[in-house]
């Protein structure tokens, strides 16, 4: 079955950090690009990232609000993807996704998972 | 890079045919065939419904269709069902290297 799974979030204080994960399976991990998106709640969809695959490249890039503080990195040999924040601003209060990209678009979605960011 | 425009909300009865655009730049939307549209219910995650601006993943409903013509994309579902009522983003790549979404539309079956 294919399917991404993240973990990692809860609630941190401003100017903490955190790392979250996503596990993926039923799909050839390495050849994936893959993506972060961010929901703040009642808000809508916000592309947080992207990593390339490293037969690509392996490029990263950010979404403005977000470059210098995060950052994206994937270990193939355990189909995971990271996504490292730090500094973090009661802004970044949102459901992060995980999700795989193909052309045009993204095709595989985790379940998300919330960061509260909260004294 | 600012979020592509899309219509807050959108109405339409069983059977009828909608359409929601979503508005970009030259930079996004008009620089590319990489428009997208998802579908999202309330708490859960978003789902592809259609890519590089007309293309159905396997398993999406032929009701739904996307075209674009310049700058402004536009997703239509045609023979509207009470189980189409979410909410709907739209998104494209962009010069920049980087992808930008809509703000959404909520999409309500009368």
């Amino acid at each position: 079955e294919v399917q991404l799974v993240e973990s990692g979030g809860g609630l941190i204080e401003p100017g903490g950090s955190l790392r979250l994960s996503c596990a993926a399976s039923g799909f050839t991990f390495t050849n994936a690009w893959m993506t972060w998106v961010r929901q703040a709640p009642g808000k809508g969809l916000e592309w947080v990232g992207r990593v390339k695959s490293k037969t690509d490249g392996g490029t990263i890039d950010y979404a403005a609000p977000v470059k210098g503080r995060f950052s994206i990195s994937r270990d193939d040999s355990k189909n995971t993807l990271y996504l490292q924040m730090n500094s973090l601003k009661t802004e970044d209060t949102a459901v992060y996704y995980c999700t795989k990209v193909r052309t045009g678009g993204f095709d595989i979605w985790g379940q998300g998972t919330m960061v509260t960011v909260s004294s | 890079q600012s979020a592509l425009t899309q219509p807050a909300s959108v109405s339409g009865s069983p059977g009828q045919s909608i359409t929601i655009s979503c508005t970009g730049t030259s930079s996004d939307i008009g620089a590319y065939n990489y428009v997208s549209w998802y579908q999202q219910y309330p708490g859960k995650a978003p789902k592809l419904m259609i890519y590089g601006v007309t293309n159905r993943p396997s398993g999406v409903s032929n009701r739904f269709s996307g075209s674009k013509s310049g700058n402004t994309a536009s997703l239509t579902i045609s023979g509207l069902q009470a189980e189409d009522e979410a909410d709907y983003y739209c998104s494209s790549y962009t010069s920049s290297s980087t992808w930008v979404f809509g703000g959404g539309t909520k999409l309500t079956v009368l």
